[in-house]
């Protein structure tokens, strides 16, 4: 069975810094996709970035990007220069069959 | 609309009282997903449709759950005879095909407080 972990409850990092939360996942299947989250207060679910297991390079998008370590069986969401608005829960997932099994999440909170 | 849209946003029921949810995916989009998210958890996968099939409900936690999607666009999530520990958010998702890169799209979803 699959397993997605995030041992980061809560972070807290100053605006315009660079924050990494941590995601590692346990599969024993060769080809699978790994999603980052972002849920603000308002509930919604936002998704952020994917990567696959066979892709060439880190994904990116905008200042979002992933540190794909797959040996280590890692995938940690890097955002750069964090903003105010950035301050949600964020949660790693990974493609099990159909669906997204989803870790527990870290709160981020971006102070001023 | 542009987005998965769930309603209502919010639901309180008392206990034994049977609900209905609503999710209305995004146009053409074939798959469409419930899941359970408790507080302070990340959500946890009820059911999946493709088009009007539901293939998996392994994650409704019993039988008192039940979902359908008639016609393979809306869909509804009921829950008979209510109970304290059904009080969760329920999120409805869609995406338009079912690959490794195909993300889930969620609606805000429904919050269910059962007294």
């Amino acid at each position: 069975a699959q397993k997605i972990t995030q041992t980061q409850p809560g972070m807290f990092v100053q605006e315009k810094e660079a924050v990494t939360l941590d995601c590692t996942y346990d599969t024993s299947d060769p080809s699978y996709g790994l999603f980052w989250y972002k849920q603000p207060s308002s509930g919604e679910m936002i998704f952020l970035i994917y990567q696959g297991s066979y892709d060439q390079q880190n994904a990116t998008e905008g200042r979002y990007s992933l540190n794909f370590q797959k040996a280590r069986k890692s995938a940690n969401l890097v955002i750069s220069a964090s903003q105010l608005g950035d301050s949600a829960m964020y949660f790693c997932a990974m493609r099990d069959r159909y669906a997204l099994n989803f870790g527990k999440g870290t709160s981020l909170l971006v102070t001023p | 609309g542009a987005g998965v849209s769930q309603s209502p946003r919010y639901k309180v029921a008392k206990r034994g009282q049977d609900v209905a949810l609503r999710c209305d995916p995004i146009s053409g989009h074939v798959s469409l997903f419930w899941y359970q998210q408790a507080l302070g958890q990340g959500p946890e996968f009820l059911t999946y449709f493709q088009n009007e099939a539901q293939l998996d409900k392994s994650g409704l936690p019993s039988d008192r759950f039940f979902a359908e999607r008639p016609e393979g666009s809306v869909s509804t999530l009921k829950i008979q005879r209510t109970q304290q520990e059904d009080s969760a958010v329920y999120l409805c998702a869609s995406s338009l095909v079912v690959g490794n890169n195909s993300p889930l799209h969620f609606g805000n979803g429904t919050r269910l407080t059962v007294t």
